[in-house]
């Protein structure tokens, strides 16, 4: 199955400032999907991040706050622009593998 | 659109199996998943059942589930306290073809 590479694995920021979370898979995978989980809650997709075009946004989330990158089909980054302390939680990845849905190991985000 | 739904906590003694329930809503989910999320760790995929079939046995777990009530459940023999951690029942279905996740079952295994 898909193993994918996700860093920072944790990161402690000021409001305001942005962070990028890089996703690395070790095959080409057609399917990327950004989900957040917020403290003792279950997962929440944001976007699926499409290659050579622009991300596909659940509602509630959008592009100036959550913008992603896919520049080819092993890679992709999330990026958690003007922070609040609402904004933290855990961010996954997760692709579309033979045998199900494989996550990274997740960014446990504090925004302090 | 789907809905996933778990009981929140579960706590069982070593050695005993421990039972996690499932109900979803949508007839049409093609797969059902569960996953294991340890605490500050990732998700890991423990197992998964495509619809049409009932049951689904990989060592120590077994999954079942009951399409005309829509419900999932994973078993788990001989549960250990490497066993403790947050179960996650998810369905294929979201607009994008993504994961419909529950809000996860807290498993607490007693020595």
């Amino acid at each position: 199955s898909a193993v994918i590479s996700q860093k920072p694995s944790r990161d402690i920021c000021q409001r305001g400032t942005s962070l990028t979370i890089q996703c690395q898979v070790d095959s080409q995978v057609t399917m990327m999907f950004w989900y957040r989980q917020q403290p003792g809650q279950s997962l929440t997709l944001i976007a699926t991040a499409n290659q050579g075009s622009e991300a596909t946004y659940e509602s509630g989330f959008v592009i100036d706050k959550f913008p992603i990158s896919r520049p080819n089909l092993t890679f992709s980054t999330l990026t958690v622009s003007n922070m609040s302390p609402e904004d933290s939680s855990i961010y996954l990845c997760s692709v579309v593998a033979p045998d199900g849905y494989t996550f990274g190991s997740g960014t446990r985000l504090t925004v302090v | 659109g789907e809905d996933v739904e778990q009981s929140l906590f579960l706590s069982v003694r070593e050695g005993d199996s421990s039972v996690i329930n499932c109900t979803y809503t949508d007839s049409s989910s093609t797969y059902l998943y569960w996953y294991k999320q340890e605490p500050g760790a990732g998700l890991q995929l423990l197992t998964y059942i495509f619809s049409n079939m009932d049951m689904k046995q990989d060592q120590r777990l077994t999954v079942l589930l009951n399409k005309k009530d829509k419900h999932l459940s994973l078993r788990i023999a001989d549960t250990q306290t490497g066993d403790s951690a947050i179960y996650f029942c998810a369905a294929y279905g979201g607009s994008q073809g993504n994961l419909i996740f529950g809000k996860g079952t807290k498993l607490s295994v007693k020595p």
